[in-house]
């Protein structure tokens, strides 16, 4: 079953201290990417990944580190949480998009359950 | 100006109506375009790509407009079950950011009986 993996599902932690947010695929997708999702702010994207050691940073990376050592594993680092950090953050991945042969181009990305962070 | 621009909503609507939901994005190597479904906290699941042509799944239909870089969604018949928020997503195909999906914030759809 094609299955994206993250955990924790929930965490409540204090500020300052270290934590980090794993995140698997069994689909042997190329690319991977962190978003948190906020009210009224809808789904941001962390840091990106399109292949194994390629990373690059998404429209919130400040506060973030991420890796990518193996091609089914992304996992988002947090090196110092702040109360800011309290989110609901999703990982996702998908393979390269591919043409449809009627001029468009097709993929689907899936995503992990969801970890909702607490950083008090 | 956002990448990816929605309705704000949100929509509430009997069982039975039919519901539009439009779309515009600003990026022209925009390559791919989704509507994703997601309810309430969970993780957003595929509803549908959509083509230039335009596609339909069963109660749903999709167009894409690239010269206007708009999509649409329309949703026939609505059933409770419906009942979620609604992201459009815009897959782009350009420099360095190549495969980095951007999504609309959303617009909440509320089928009542």
């Amino acid at each position: 079953e094609a299955q994206v993996t993250q955990n924790p599902r929930y965490l409540i932690t204090v500020t300052g201290k270290k934590l980090t947010v794993t995140c698997s695929q069994n689909m042997n997708h190329e690319y991977m990417s962190w978003y948190r999702q906020d009210p009224g702010l809808g789904l941001r994207q962390i840091y990106y990944s399109m292949n194994v050691e390629v990373t690059d940073k998404g429209d919130v990376p400040e506060g973030y580190k991420v890796s990518r050592k193996e091609k089914r594993n992304f996992p988002l680092i947090l090196e110092s949480p702040s109360p800011n950090q309290t989110s609901l953050y999703f990982c996702a991945s998908s393979s390269k998009s591919y043409p449809t042969g009627q001029g468009d181009w097709d993929t689907e990305a899936f995503f992990g359950q969801g970890t909702r962070l607490t950083v008090v | 100006r956002k990448e990816v621009e929605q309705d704000p909503g949100p929509f509430n609507v009997p069982e039975g109506a039919t519901v539009a939901f439009n779309c515009t994005y600003s990026n022209s190597a925009s390559q791919s375009f989704f509507w994703y479904r997601q309810d309430c906290r969970k993780e957003p699941k595929l509803l549908m790509s959509v083509y230039s042509s335009g596609n339909e799944d069963g109660r749903f239909t999709a167009q894409l407009n690239r010269a206007s870089q708009y999509i649409s969604l329309l949703i026939r018949d609505s059933k409770l079950s419906d009942s979620a928020t609604y992201l459009c997503v815009v897959l782009y195909a350009g420099g360095t950011s190549y495969g980095k999906l951007t999504f609309g914030q959303g617009t909440i759809l509320t089928v009542h009986p």
